[in-house]
């Protein structure tokens, strides 16, 4: 399976972007390349995905390098509630095809 | 929106003893997945199903089983608990996509087991 590395943590103050980033030097053609993020003692919760173009939806954007061996999640103003673990994970576009989440990276918003 | 469905929330258990986690999917979704995150760990897949069929399978130890019926609820059985099975317990569940998409999964609030 094709492997991401995140930063293990990073920090925002309140209401400044954020640019999380995730290398897949690994990913293959079909990888779909999705973002879920959980809060303490809660379920993981989908952000985003995409597979080549550049993707906004009202929860954050995608921004996918021309090779696709990395990305960046960038959520515009973070707020306190975006304090989370992110994952970025790559699944392969078939049915019922199992997530591998990495360590993630712990992003910390400073009022 | 309707979210996974999971009962319970709570669970706390002897070890040696038996437990049944139940998944209840946002309707319209075939597609159930278990995920186990233990404390201070990533969630690590055990188990997914397709149509009511096994789709995929992870670290699940032999002592666990689990099934979808037909109204595509699912239930995870856990059987001679041991202390290490203490963890949060997720399903996620995934609609019928086209085969030009991929599957978004929707997770549910876990359950927490306790084994003593």
């Amino acid at each position: 399976d094709a492997k991401t590395t995140q930063p293990n943590s990073m920090e925002s103050n309140e209401e400044e972007p954020v640019h999380l980033p995730c290398n897949h030097s690994t990913i293959s053609g079909t990888d779909y390349i999705h973002w879920y993020r959980q809060l303490p003692s809660q379920g993981p919760e989908y952000v985003i995905h995409g597979l080549t173009s550049n993707v906004n939806n009202r929860m954050a954007s995608l921004a996918i390098a021309e090779d696709r061996k990395s990305s960046t999640l960038i959520l515009h103003r973070a707020t306190l509630r975006d304090a989370a673990v992110y994952y970025c994970i790559l699944s392969r576009d078939n049915y019922g095809q199992n997530f591998v989440f990495g360590p993630g990276t712990r992003l910390s918003v400073l009022p | 929106a309707a979210g996974v469905i999971q009962s319970p929330r709570h669970l706390i258990k002897e070890k040696r003893e038996t437990a049944t986690l139940k998944c209840y999917p946002i309707p319209r979704h075939d597609t159930v997945y278990w995920y186990q995150q233990g404390p201070g760990q990533d969630p690590q897949f055990l188990i997914s199903f397709y149509e009511k069929m096994q789709s995929d399978k992870g670290s699940i130890p032999d002592r666990f089983s689990a099934q979808q019926f037909s109204d595509y609820h699912s239930e995870l059985n856990m059987s001679s608990l041991e202390l290490g099975d203490s963890a949060l317990y997720f399903c996620a569940s995934s609609p019928l996509t086209s085969p030009s998409d991929t599957d978004t999964q929707y997770f549910g609030p876990g359950t927490r087991l306790t084994v003593l």
